[in-house]
């Protein structure tokens, strides 16, 4: 089916390691959104992108990277993990509009930073 | 940005009752969107609400928006077992990184 996919579902990772966590999108979407959900915070936005190779920064992105070299994928990478990235992950994309419009979450990464 | 702030955090009702959940915020908006949240799932777009509209529905779901009260609501009616989830108001104020904000929301429970 089309629509927003991540992986992995679920990642195991030690400190000062690289992770990339991968997202993609079949609708074309222009826009797309990471962001880290945890208790006592909601969700909070890392990055988004407004195209490809059209890239900023949310509420919280020290520590994260993000590209977007193709319209459909937006990968996110942590260059050197912490405990205090342990979260779960989503991916979002919206048409076109950017904020303003519905936007539609991929089912999440949960990662686990040891 | 702005944070949507739900309330209350949790609710618990009986399957069949109206279920309603509130959002403030403080300064003005473009739009306001709900959001509802199964657990261990993502986010799935209930209903979008700009600053011109004073209600919408969708189904079960009723959502009001009074801008001078800088509040809305959400009624979700005759309510199921399949409801039960967190539900987060998301707010939209125009322009700039600081885009939608997600409030903390509200988890329902719908007790059979």
């Amino acid at each position: 089916d089309a629509g927003i996919t991540q992986s992995p579902r679920y990642k195991i990772t030690e400190t000062g390691r690289q992770v990339t966590l991968m997202c993609h999108q079949t609708w074309s979407h222009s826009y797309m959104f990471w962001y880290r959900q945890d208790l006592g915070h909601g969700l909070r936005l890392i990055y988004y992108s407004a195209a490809a190779d059209i890239t900023d920064k949310g509420e919280v992105p020290d520590g994260y990277v993000v590209s977007r070299s193709k319209t459909e994928n937006f990968p996110l990478t942590l260059e050197s993990a912490t405990r205090s990235q342990t979260s779960v992950y989503f991916c979002a994309s919206t048409l076109a509009s950017g904020y303003a419009d519905t936007q539609y979450f991929g089912p999440g990464t949960r990662l686990t930073v040891l | 940005s702005q944070q949507g702030e739900e309330d209350p955090q949790a609710l618990s009702i009986q399957e069949g009752e109206n279920a309603t959940m509130n959002c403030s915020y403080k300064t003005s908006i473009n739009n306001l969107q709900w959001y509802r949240q199964n657990s261990g799932r993502g986010l799935v777009h209930l209903i979008l609400i700009r600053s011109n509209e004073r209600e919408k529905h969708s189904g079960r779901l009723r959502v009001t928006l009074d801008t001078s009260k800088k509040s809305s609501s959400l009624l979700i009616t005759a309510s199921r077992a399949a409801d039960t989830a967190s539900y987060f108001c998301a707010l939209y104020s125009g322009g700039g990184a600081d885009g939608l904000t997600f409030g903390k929301g509200t988890h329902l429970i719908i007790q059979p």
